[in-house]
């Protein structure tokens, strides 16, 4: 079974600063995707960027970017010039794309305030 | 439609009650899922429908708990007997296919509470 870490319940960040949540995950796959997703108070999840782990290039989405390193099974998530709109709460989340399952697998969260 | 929509919103209910949770998923998304989110946890998977069909059901917690999707479009969410520990926010997600490589689009999911 896979499992997913998020160790930061909680972060903040100055408005225009640059901020790294960590996301680390343990699995026995080799074909798989990571994506972060965001939560805001309105309760929907939307995906910021994710990452498929046979790609050696860090995925990038404007002020969004990862850093994967697939050997230290680690998948963190940069943003860079922080937002006000960016407070939320961000989930690391893992897919295996052996076999039949098609579910996520989300970490516990992180909570992102972005300080004016 | 033009996204994942779920009704209601918010559900308060008594303990022991029956409730249906409705996901109407985005027109030709033929994969449907449902997850459950607890205060200040991540969402965890309960069910997904490839189509009619339960493709995989290993995350429903108990007989309780029950799902359908008769026309492979909209699903519901049905929880008899509810206790307290079904009080989550319950989330509904659909994608063009079911696979690992395709985006799930997230409804902005129902608040059950159970008093």
């Amino acid at each position: 079974a896979q499992t997913v870490t998020q160790s930061q319940p909680e972060m903040s960040v100055q408005e225009a600063e640059t901020v790294t949540l960590s996301c680390t995950y343990d699995t026995s796959e080799n074909n798989y995707y990571l994506f972060w997703y965001k939560q805001p108070p309105s309760r929907q999840m939307i995906l910021v960027i994710r990452q498929e782990a046979y790609k050696q290039q860090n995925a990038t989405e404007n002020r969004f970017s990862v850093n994967f390193q697939k050997a230290a099974k680690s998948f963190s998530l940069k943003i860079s010039d922080s937002q006000l709109g960016d407070t939320a709460m961000y989930f690391c989340a893992f897919i295996s794309l052996s076999g039949s399952a098609r579910q996520l697998t989300f970490g516990s969260g992180t909570q992102l305030t972005v300080l004016p | 439609g033009a996204g994942v929509s779920q009704t209601p919103s918010n559900k308060v209910t008594e303990k022991g009650k029956y409730v249906e949770l409705r996901c109407d998923p985005i027109s030709g998304h033929t994969a449907l899922y449902w997850y459950r989110q607890s205060l200040g946890q991540g969402p965890e998977f309960l069910i997904y429908f490839q189509g009619t069909g339960a493709a995989d059901d290993s995350g429903l917690p108990n007989d309780r708990f029950f799902a359908v999707r008769p026309e492979g479009s909209v699903s519901t969410l049905k929880i008899q007997r509810t206790e307290r520990g079904d009080s989550a926010v319950y989330l509904c997600a659909s994608s063009l296919i079911p696979s690992g490589a395709n985006v799930l689009t997230f409804g902005a999911g129902s608040r059950l509470t159970v008093l």
